[in-house]
């Protein structure tokens, strides 16, 4: 089983309100992604967890707070966004993270498209 | 720094073979990957390649690495309406996880 799950499916925030977009796994991995993709281009890396603690932070707006409450969930807590920042919000996971020349599949979710009025 | 390339657009009839190119420029790249994503889905993982591999064929899949030009290529023979879609390349940067991906290819197949 390669599935990773994603809720809710579709998002509509007013720039005041305050939501969380959550992504869980089963598969025993130990790394968990979050990407932002505009329609028609790729994915942009946002955060990345391993083994539940922050590892990558892509110098993304502190409106974006990611947490990591254990191995199977991660959460992506939204407030004050803006219009531009409506897009496919995609989680993924890998069974750890690349090290030395070893590299991990990532396995990514369906998105929650989320849409700033 | 690294980079990805793809071209943007693929238009074949169905039944046809179609082929999908990427060149990338991270030497010390060990993966390589196809994603595909359908409109409005989540990115599906299709193959991958090691490195020190030239070839890999999964059913109607054929990977090409050209290690030396940096070049990968992805086959899908008698292609269907079905295999429509946004197809990415993807090296895994060897720093933590990080994916490089290419502009993607959008294929048309045309009955």
């Amino acid at each position: 089983d390669t599935e990773v799950t994603q809720t809710p499916k579709h998002l509509v925030m007013g720039m005041t309100n305050k939501k969380s977009l959550k992504c869980e796994q089963h598969m025993g991995h130990r790394a968990m992604y979050w990407y932002k993709q505009k329609a028609k281009k790729p994915p942009e890396l946002m955060f990345v967890y391993s083994y539940e603690k922050l590892s990558i932070n892509e110098s993304v707006p502190s409106r974006f707070s990611p947490e990591c409450p254990n191995s199977s969930l991660l959460n992506l807590h939204l407030h004050a966004l803006q219009p531009e920042d409506s897009a496919l919000y995609l989680c993924a996971s890998s069974q750890r993270l690349a090290g030395g020349t070893v590299t991990d599949t990532q396995y990514f979710g369906p998105g929650t498209r989320l849409t700033v009025l | 720094g690294e980079d990805v390339e793809q071209s943007l657009f693929l238009s074949v009839r169905e039944g046809d073979s179609s082929v999908i190119n990427c060149t990338y420029t991270d030497s010390s790249s060990t993966y390589l990957y196809w994603y595909k994503q359908e409109p409005g889905a989540g990115l599906q993982l299709l193959t991958y390649i090691f490195s020190n591999m030239d070839m890999k064929q999964d059913q109607r899949l054929t990977v090409l690495l050209n290690k030396k030009d940096k070049h990968l290529s992805l086959r899908i023979a008698d292609t269907q309406t079905g295999d429509s879609a946004i197809y990415f390349c993807a090296e895994a940067y060897n720093q933590g996880g990080k994916l490089i991906f290419g502009q993607g290819t959008e294929l048309s197949v045309k009955p």
